[in-house]
């Protein structure tokens, strides 16, 4: 079975520009959440995506939006990149948003110059 | 905002000893995670305790909860060269929607 999936692995970006990550579930699961994680930082929760609705969300601004599609899987759109949004973005996904653990991707590492 | 906090925040042993690390939390939870990060990648699920559990074992891993402190401990017994990674603690107030991840724990494993 295959586990979460994000795309692409490595991004660079220079400041202003705008990116879209992308995450697919694993086959059943309906949640997907994504995660920014700073150099040798935990985890900042990001998004939560149940059922195609966005459910909650985090103490990040507004250029961080995202979607989940009818397949269940997830784009996260970062606008007007800023230099602190160099991080590792992790996406999860658990089989509804009742359950309690948590499967995650290998994640993407966006850098902003 | 970060809900747990992990203690050490680097921990260096050989292989072979064992390795605890703790983690404190602020509010109330009904079960508390713990998760491994190799190398800056994806988190693995380790172990699940909850809030009514005050022990549990999975293989070398043991993890402890007292409620009353608000903390865990993790332990790995017969440390390996590949335990080599970050180790996070993770609050749940009842879903994964409202998983909140701590600071985490490098743990070096050397031969």
């Amino acid at each position: 079975e295959a586990g979460v999936t994000q795309s692409p692995t490595h991004l660079i970006k220079t400041r202003g520009q705008q990116v879209t990550l992308r995450c697919s579930p694993i086959s059943g699961h309906t949640s997907v959440y994504w995660y920014q994680q700073a150099l040798g930082l935990g985890l900042q929760f990001l998004l939560w995506y149940d059922e195609g609705e966005e459910r909650n969300r985090g103490n990040f601004p507004p250029r961080f939006s995202g979607r989940q599609f009818p397949n269940y899987s997830s784009e996260l759109n970062v606008n007007a990149l800023e230099l602190e949004d160099s991080a590792l973005y992790l996406c999860a996904s658990s089989l509804s948003g009742a359950d309690e653990k948590l499967f995650f991707g290998s994640g993407t590492q966006l850098s902003v110059l | 905002s970060q809900q747990g906090e992990e203690d050490p925040q680097a921990l260096s042993i050989q292989e072979g000893e064992n390795a605890t690390m703790n983690c404190s939390y602020k509010t109330s939870i009904n079960n508390l995670q713990w998760y491994r990060q190799n190398s800056g990648r994806g988190l693995v699920h380790l172990i699940l305790i909850r809030s009514n559990e005050r022990e549990k074992h999975s293989g070398r891993l043991r993890v402890t909860l007292d409620t009353s402190k608000k903390s865990s401990s993790l332990l790995i017994t017969a440390s390996r060269a590949a335990d080599t990674a970050s180790y996070f603690c993770a609050t749940d107030s009842g879903t994964a929607s409202k998983l909140t991840f701590g600071t985490g724990t490098r743990l070096q494993v050397t031969l």
